[in-house]
């Protein structure tokens, strides 16, 4: 157990629908990270929360949008979605990542656009 | 984009063999950690190491890290059944803020012959 819980674990969802999927951190991390994993692929980096602030973004397109709580949980907000937006999304928390901790995932959401 | 490679893409062996698993990365780093994956799970961290070390020991596994060489490496010893999975190095990917999440290759799916 890592101590980071994503919510729901599966889900299905129309095209062009928009979805929202959430994240409870470890107790005491401050930061928090998305990823997106397609079938046989590694994790692709989202974009990460450090106190509530967006601190860092990978190559995807403004419609993947997030938050961060002062309690330090976050949600990952997807609009318009499309086919190739289902995969595995997880979610990964840690201590401030510039002075290398763990970082902790979670067991992820599964993610099915129809 | 991908920017860390795993090799090889796939191993099988016998259960009780060792198993050895590579991983490049291009960009200068000061950490990189090591996770397992089963099948459509969420991941677990591994192992942990810094760039100032050379080789970290958890358990049956060993780390190795050379910098000068932009490689690690990943050795499970007396495998067992239960090894069965995928394994994913990861390194920070660096912004002008400093560290904001992990890039990662397309994992080593080890399989475990009883």
């Amino acid at each position: 157990e890592t101590g980071v819980t994503q919510s729901p674990t599966h889900l299905i969802k129309t095209r062009g629908q928009q979805v929202t999927l959430r994240c409870s951190s470890q107790s005491g991390h401050n930061t928090v990270s998305w990823y997106q994993q397609a079938l046989g692929q590694g994790p692709q980096f989202i974009f990460q929360y450090y106190r509530e602030e967006e601190n860092g973004r990978g190559n995807f397109p403004p419609r993947f949008s997030g938050l961060q709580f002062p309690n330090y949980s976050s949600e990952l907000n997807v609009n318009a979605l499309e086919l190739d937006d289902s995969a595995l999304y997880l979610c990964a928390s840690s201590l401030p990542q510039g002075e290398g901790n763990t970082i902790y995932f979670g067991e992820g959401s599964w993610l099915t656009v129809v | 984009s991908q920017q860390g490679e795993e090799d090889p893409q796939a191993l099988s062996i016998q259960e009780g063999e060792n198993a050895t698993m590579n991983c490049s990365y291009k960009t200068s780093i000061n950490n990189l950690q090591w996770y397992r994956q089963n099948s459509g799970r969420g991941l677990v961290h591994l192992i942990l190491i810094r760039s100032n070390e050379r080789e970290k020991h958890s358990g049956r596994l060993r780390v190795t890290l050379d910098t000068s060489k932009k490689s690690s490496s990943l050795l499970i010893t007396a495998s067992r059944a239960a090894d069965t999975a995928s394994y994913f190095c990861a390194y920070p990917r660096y912004s002008g803020g400093g560290a904001d999440g992990l890039t990662f290759g397309k994992g080593t799916h080890l399989i475990i012959q009883p």
